[in-house]
Formats: structure tokens, sequence, C-alpha cells
């Protein structure tokens, strides 16, 4: 059983589309972030919330952290091609002094 | 400036070989991490060193050995390679931050082992 569950695995959508990943626990986590992989490279940090409820946009994308501090939403708005890879969120739960990583949703945008 | 290298890119070697894995960053961060990511891109913690003290090492067979010589780089060495130790390995580094260890990445080295 995963700590922080990714849903859903696969997304593929045309361009233009709006889409929305998930990342759960049963676990309160001080702070999540988001990452985005792309083939053949590292994870880059897209965000991170720290606060129950915290909403944060980055152009299209827009995360936001659950009241509780247990989940978090990523919203994509009028997906790109260049919006394509790998998404992961990420944490430290209680006191953690290292990061656990979701299932990973893999994102891809159609021309 | 690359903030987060790591050398070779790609590694293919026989079972039973011997081999290492170099990571450098220059973001002036003081913590420095070993990741695997399987093939189901499942991405999980190995190491973690802070000023050059091993500060987590998770369940990894001793075949693996992290090596930092100072806070800059953090090097893993890979004793008697076994078929399931292929998968891509990511080095990355942190500098603790109130509440998150917001992690940067090097561009992964794809082990295989044949």
């Amino acid at each position: 059983t995963q700590l922080l569950e990714q849903s859903p695995q696969f997304l593929s959508i045309q361009e233009g589309e709006n889409l929305t990943v998930y990342c759960n626990s049963s676990s309160v986590f001080s702070s999540l972030q988001w990452y985005r992989q792309e083939p053949g490279e590292g994870p880059v940090l897209l965000v991170t919330v720290v606060t129950g409820g915290e909403v944060k946009k980055l152009k299209r994308l827009t995360f936001q952290f659950g009241d509780a501090r247990k989940d978090s939403s990523l919203h994509i708005t009028a997906a790109q091609t260049g919006d394509t890879g790998l998404y992961l969120c990420a944490g430290n739960p209680g006191s953690a002094r290292q990061l656990t990583f979701g299932s990973g949703t893999q994102l891809t945008v159609l021309p | 400036d690359t903030a987060v290298s790591q050398t070779p890119k790609y590694l293919v070697t026989q079972m039973g070989n011997d081999k290492s894995i170099k990571c450098e960053q220059n973001l002036g961060h003081d913590t420095m991490y070993w990741y695997k990511q399987d093939s189901k891109k499942f991405l999980k913690i190995m190491f973690s060193y802070n000023n050059k003290e091993l500060i987590i090492n998770e369940t990894v067979p001793n075949r693996f050995s992290p090596k930092s010589p100072d806070k800059a780089h953090l090097n893993l060495h890979i004793n008697s390679l076994e078929l399931g130790d292929s998968a891509v390995y990511f080095c990355a580094s942190s500098r603790r931050q109130a509440t998150s260890y917001e992690q940067y990445f090097g561009p992964g080295t794809r082990l295989t082992v044949t």
C-alpha cells in the first residue's frame, strides 16, 4: 500500500481540454510538493503547498492542498502538448526527515 | 551551469560486476540523496546524507554503499550487481526549509544489468 496514492495512473487527453490529478493519503503531511518528470530527465519541482486549504497557481496549473493536509490536487486548464509528462506528488508525513513520493500520473496531451 | 549532475548517464554491465555512479551539486545544499526509480516509475529513497553524515538508510542491500567525500558530492557504489538492480538511479539535493525538503534532481543514470 502506497502512502500517497495518485489518480488516475494514466491520462490521455486532447490539447485544449482540462484535467485534474489527485494525490490522496490517510496521513497528515506538513507540506506537499508536485513534480513533473519528462522522459530521460529527473523530476522538476513545480510547487510546494504548506497550509491546509492553500491554493497556488502557476500559469495554467492550479494546485490545492486539502484542508486536513491529507490530500492535494493539480488542475490543468487548456492542456498543451508541452504538459505531457509524469506528475508526482511528494510529502514528508509528520516529522519525517525525508520525502515520500506518490505513485505518479502519466499525462499525455495529444495534438 | 548544471545544478545537480550525475555520471554516467547510461551504464550497461554484466551480473556480478561492481560499478559506481557519481553525483555533484553546485547549489550549496547541505543534504544529498539517492533514489531508485523502477520500471513502474515509482521513486523510492535509498540514502540521505547531511553534511557528509549518513542520516537515512532505507532497506537497501548492503551491496549498495554511498560515499560522500564532501557535502557537494555523493557517490553510489554497487557491488556484485544483480538483474534486479536494473533501474534509473537519481541523485538529488535539498536545503531543509521550515517544513519541506524540496528536492533538486540530477538527470538520472539508467543502469542495465545483463
